[in-house]
């Protein structure tokens, strides 16, 4: 049963086209991550959300926005997307560690959402 | 900056035999780690975890060791089966980080028949 869900798992998109990705969820998480991965690299985290208040990374470009209508479905826009964007764009949820114990904790992941900039 | 390291970007190793994926972190607030394995067009997911509180984790054929003092975690797998063969991420969390986990840059293990 598919918990975290991302579409499409593709998608190719014209420079400065602006693209949206979906992410939803089915665990009721209150947390709700962005990441950018490129080839060889560390996924990047681009900003979360702890229920509706969105924490942003200092370094993430004003390019890139996001919205979370519901604990359900979190999006990612980006408004100009250049050919240094192109990557894999991982959702990830959990738990507020705050809320339980830290140490039984993870992230769920989707399958990712690779990125193609023409 | 990388608070995470992986080192060895790829492994091999025959089926049957031990594999050892090493990580280092530099954030000595960190106390939560985690190793995340990753099929190709798949997602990472959550494979096993360790607590500053412990140095070493079992569950099955995964083992995951920490030594705090070197700041060194490393994941077992015995024996390695063909199967295992993916990428697999080293992750480190903490109280004081919040909700946010730090990523290493992965290491690919191949296991051969």
């Amino acid at each position: 049963d598919a918990m975290v869900i991302q579409n499409p798992r593709y998608q190719v998109t014209q420079f400065g086209k602006p693209v949206t990705l979906s992410c939803s969820q089915t665990l009721n998480h209150n947390v709700m991550y962005w990441y950018q991965q490129k080839s060889s690299q560390a996924p990047k985290l681009l900003f979360h959300y702890y229920d509706k208040d969105f924490n942003n990374e200092a370094d993430t470009p004003d390019n890139f926005q996001s919205r979370r209508p519901n604990t359900s479905f979190c999006f990612l826009d980006i408004r100009s997307p250049g050919l240094g964007d192109a990557a894999m764009y991982l959702c990830a949820t959990s738990r507020d560690f705050g809320g339980g114990d830290l140490y039984q904790e993870t992230q769920y992941f989707g399958p990712g959402t690779r990125l193609l900039v023409l | 900056d990388q608070q995470v390291k992986q080192n060895s970007p790829s492994l091999s190793v025959q089926e049957g035999r031990i594999s050892i994926l090493n990580c280092d972190y530099t954030n000595s607030m960190f106390d939560y780690f985690l190793w995340y394995k990753k099929y190709p067009a798949e997602g990472p997911t959550f494979l096993i975890s360790i607590s500053s509180i412990k140095d070493k984790n079992e569950d099955g054929r995964f083992t995951v060791f920490l030594n705090k003092s070197a700041k060194h975690l490393s994941l077992h797998i015995v024996p390695s089966q063909p199967g295992d063969s993916a990428v697999y991420f080293c992750a480190a969390s903490g109280l004081i980080t919040g909700n946010q986990f730090y990523f290493g840059t992965g290491t690919s293990l191949t296991v051969i028949p």
